[in-house]
């Protein structure tokens, strides 16, 4: 199975603050990559597919990034409502794996 | 306006069954790939299965193999998941979604305790 490891679990960052946080994968998944956000009692939503590309009605602050094996979610501009759990997922093949995901919190 | 619904969650003793079901609209739902994943309770998300369009191809995580059944009737626009020998680590939220996960259902609740 292929084994996402996604840094940092847990950070606190200002309003208006850059954030990234990044998966990394155990074997080469191209760009079978996506970004989620859920937020307390809600279903996750899709923030970013194939790596870089925004979903519908996904605000321009969010970008997706690809360096080798590392897969990175950023936030330009930190806003409120954009405190949630981040997870990644990788979707080349089955088993699919999300990473461990990322408590985002206002400092 | 895609619509996901889950239903047929609740509080199960262990080695007990259930069928847990979901209601597709507002898309052509025999021509999408169909997923469940699960969140049990303050842990992440976890993929469960998948099934192709026509049902013939099914997909399972190894810790669910032989005792989940995931299943479809495109006639009926729902997706199922039989879950069988059911055990406490299965206590979770289980969302019904598109394979590429870009619609995600409300969620589920199931609870198995004795």
């Amino acid at each position: 199975d292929i084994q996402m490891t996604q840094s940092p679990s847990s950070m606190s960052a200002s309003l208006g603050d850059r954030v990234t946080i990044t998966c990394r994968a155990s074997q080469d998944i191209g760009n079978y990559l996506s970004w989620f956000q859920q937020k307390p009692g809600k279903s996750p939503r899709r923030m970013i597919y194939g790596a870089t590309n925004l979903a519908a009605g996904v605000p321009s602050r969010f970008s997706g990034s690809r360096s080798g094996s590392d897969y990175s979610l950023t936030i330009s501009s930190l806003e409120s409502e954009d405190m949630a759990i981040y997870y990644c997922l990788q979707s080349i093949q089955y088993p699919r794996t999300f990473g461990g995901g990322t408590k985002l919190e206002l400092k | 306006e895609v619509q996901l619904v889950e239903s047929g969650g609740g509080l199960v003793q262990p080695g007990r069954s259930l069928k847990l079901s979901c209601a597709a609209s507002g898309f052509t739902y025999s021509n999408y790939v169909m997923a469940w994943v699960r969140q049990a309770p303050t842990k992440g998300l976890e993929w469960v299965a998948s099934i192709s369009t026509g049902g013939g191809n099914t997909y399972y995580r190894d810790s669910v193999k032989g005792r989940f059944t995931i299943s479809r009737d495109n006639a009926k626009n729902t997706l199922y998941l039989q879950i069988d020998s059911l055990r406490s680590e299965d206590t979770a939220t289980y969302y019904c979604a598109i394979n590429t996960l870009d619609y995600w259902g409300q969620g589920v609740m199931v609870t198995v305790s004795s």
